[in-house]
């Protein structure tokens, strides 16, 4: 089964960081683009980060640049994002998804940004 | 950036009904467009792909049509579990990926 599963969301404080996680089983990894997207409580969704199948090219949404970081190891079909300064508009649930038509996504991890 | 515009923002639909949602695009995203439903506490779920191809697994009354700036995704014969959120993104002109705001699908 194709799957993708989320970890490392919480609670955490303005100015913290969490790093988050996403597995990826049932197919293979290392050919797929991978994204983050995320949705604000009660908002629509909104695309925050793609980095090719190989790591080389990545870009940012503008909201996030200079704070977030993806990455991935392929050798562990994981992908990662490093998300830093937190600010209380962050706080969301953080989807991974396969490829440019997000054809595959997992469950979601929720990061919640309050003091 | 191109802005994804969708509508209506609800959409009111009798079981067994048709619905018509809308997307358009600030410019022309030729065919790259996809189509995603999502129920509540659920990830989205891609319905459509290439503005038109079906999703794996995607029943038959889904349907989506349009190239450019305007497109279209029609669920004849609407059935419980269709009342949902949905969304429109291109991916022609990126990054940014985009989203429309989405249009819910009630009772």
């Amino acid at each position: 089964e194709v799957q993708l599963v989320e970890s490392g969301g919480g609670l955490v404080q303005p100015g913290g960081s969490l790093r988050l996680s996403c597995a990826a089983s049932g197919f293979t990894f290392s050919i797929y683009s991978m994204n983050w997207v995320r949705q604000a409580p009660g908002k629509g969704l909104e695309w925050i980060s793609y980095i090719s199948n190989s790591g080389s090219t990545i870009y940012y949404a503008d909201s996030v640049r200079g704070r977030f970081t993806i990455s991935r190891d392929n050798g562990e079909n994981s992908l990662y994002l490093q998300v830093n300064s937190l600010r209380d508009e962050d706080t969301a649930v953080y989807y991974c998804a396969r490829a440019l038509y997000l054809d595959v996504w997992g469950q979601g991890t929720t990061v919640t940004v309050s003091s | 950036e191109i802005v994804m515009t969708q509508s209506p923002a609800t959409l009111s639909v009798s079981p067994g009904g048709r619905a018509t949602l809308s997307c358009r695009a600030s410019r022309s995203v030729t065919s790259n467009l996809a189509w995603y439903q999502q129920k509540p506490g659920q990830a989205p779920r891609l319905l459509i792909y290439d503005a038109s191809t079906r999703a794996t697994g995607i029943p038959a009354r889904f349907s989506g049509s349009g190239s450019g700036t305007e497109f279209t995704l029609t669920i004849s014969s609407l059935q419980s579990e269709d009342f949902a959120v949905y969304y429109c993104q291109q991916y022609n002109n990126w990054p940014p990926l985009t989203f429309g705001g989405g249009t819910k699908v009630e009772i």
